[in-house]
């Protein structure tokens, strides 16, 4: 399993300011993913980052309000853009277990509260 | 819409009995399945997977996988106070190692 090191692990923020959260894994992976984990709520895919390429963004996520990056193979950024308090939430982040199966190993999130 | 469904819960059981978790799902494709569990304030951790139709057993923990019935299972034996989390069954949403979550269910196991 990788170990995932997600920070900050929560923060209170203004309306209208912009938060980055960064993820750094102990090796190299192919695929980090962004996930959005509202309370009482499932986790939500925001996006896939993959070194060297633009990052794949869901339904209903868009890059000017979620910009991430992918420097190289063991870290990664999200960007929450000019927030507002319905972006009050979890955040987390997590890399492929490899094997092909879809397992993953997630670091313990940034809770997030917008004012 | 590829789904995975399960009942939030609560779910009550008491110490040292045995805890029946349930999800379905709408993708017939689907290969694999896996459970998470999240204690509260935590992120998800994985416990399980599943490939095949039929039971896999790790310790008190049995994944049961029915394919004809798109029916994935969660049993927990003599369950624990410190089994009390929620557990969210997911599945491959297509794409590579991309996964769809269910919404979990809680789990609290009475001493």
């Amino acid at each position: 399993s990788a170990v995932i090191s997600q920070k900050p692990s929560r923060d209170i923020c203004q309306r209208g300011t912009s938060l980055t959260i960064q993820c750094q894994v102990d090796s190299q992976v192919t695929m980090m993913f962004w996930y959005r984990q509202q309370p009482g709520q499932s986790l939500t895919l925001i996006a896939t980052a993959n070194q060297g390429s633009e990052a794949t963004y869901e339904s209903g996520f868009v890059i000017d309000k979620f910009p991430i990056s992918r420097p190289n193979l063991t870290f990664s950024t999200l960007t929450v853009s000019n927030m507002s308090p319905e972006d009050s939430s979890i955040y987390l982040c997590s890399v492929e277990g490899g094997g092909g199966g879809g397992i993953q190993y997630f670091g313990a999130g940034t809770r997030l509260s917008v004012l | 819409q590829k789904e995975v469904e399960q009942n939030s819960g609560p779910l009550s059981v008491p110490e040292g009995a045995i805890a029946s978790l349930n999800c379905t799902y709408s993708d017939r494709g689907s290969q694999s399945f896996f459970w998470y569990r999240q204690y509260s304030g935590k992120s998800p951790e994985l416990i399980m997977f599943i490939y095949s139709n039929g039971d896999k057993e790790d310790g008190r923990f049995t994944a049961q996988l029915n394919k004809a019935s798109q029916y994935v299972s969660l049993l927990i034996r003599d369950s624990q106070p410190s089994d009390s989390a929620t557990y969210l069954c997911a599945a491959p949403s297509g794409g590579y190692q991309k996964v769809t979550f269910g919404i979990g269910t809680k789990l609290q196991v009475i001493p």
